[in-house]
């Protein structure tokens, strides 16, 4: 697709379910981030990856909070035991190999009730 | 750990008036900086990307300056427009395109 597409683009769940977020970056784009924008919290980086491989996962808040990508292409970004504080918007960015500029997409607003 | 901070957080300006927004940060050692617009609700738009060899960039009414030794960038607003009413983010980026947000400024031109 021409940009980074984001899946769904809102989502409520119940305190305790699963959540699946779901990333579809920017054709051969190589690296692919994830980030969390909380009321009174920011922007935060999640995790990032290069290829299928995560090279940094220093954001991730919580072990309820694990992220894959296959093919070097579509991400998930899987939220187990979903908390109220998990209610934010996740933002999913890619750059190209040697790129300069990251790409946003639209983001998905997770609220759990 | 690289630390941004984005003042003032809120600005309420008249419309036509020139503006400046502020973004410091702690660590100079960036690969590259970014100014965003955030609308309520939407998602990022990309304003103005400044490499840490470049001492400004310009996109019509919009010019972003770096000063990279001092930690600072401004993003100035010409003839503004109650249109330009957004959140503005600075974004600092790592060679490997980690990006380290500030809290953004909330603009809003009144017509």
């Amino acid at each position: 697709g021409a940009g980074v597409s984001q899946s769904p683009s809102n989502k409520v769940t119940e305190k305790g379910k699963d959540v699946e977020l779901r990333c579809d970056p920017i054709s051969g784009h190589t690296a692919l981030y994830w980030y969390r924008q909380s009321l009174g919290q920011g922007l935060e980086f999640l995790i990032y990856f290069q290829g299928n491989s995560a090279p940094d996962k220093s954001g991730l808040p919580s072990d309820r909070f694990s992220a894959e990508r296959t093919g070097g292409s579509v991400s998930t970004l899987t939220i187990q035991r979903t908390q109220q504080e998990d209610s934010a918007v996740y933002l999913c960015a890619s750059r190209s190999y040697g790129g300069t500029e990251a790409f946003f997409g639209q983001g998905t607003r997770l609220t759990v009730v | 750990k690289q630390e941004v901070t984005q003042i003032p957080a809120a600005l309420s300006v008249p419309e036509g008036e020139n503006l400046v927004l502020n973004c410091s940060f702690t660590d100079s050692a960036i690969y590259n900086l970014q100014w965003f617009r955030q609308d309520p609700g939407k998602g990022l738009t990309s304003l103005l990307l400044i490499q840490s060899s470049q001492r400004e960039q310009t996109s019509g009414r919009l010019n972003a300056s770096l000063d990279k030794s001092s930690g600072r960038s401004t993003l100035y607003i010409a003839a503004s427009q109650p249109g330009d009413s957004a959140t503005y983010l600075c974004a600092v980026n790592t060679n490997a395109g980690k990006s380290t947000f500030g809290d953004g400024t909330t603009l809003t031109v009144k017509p």
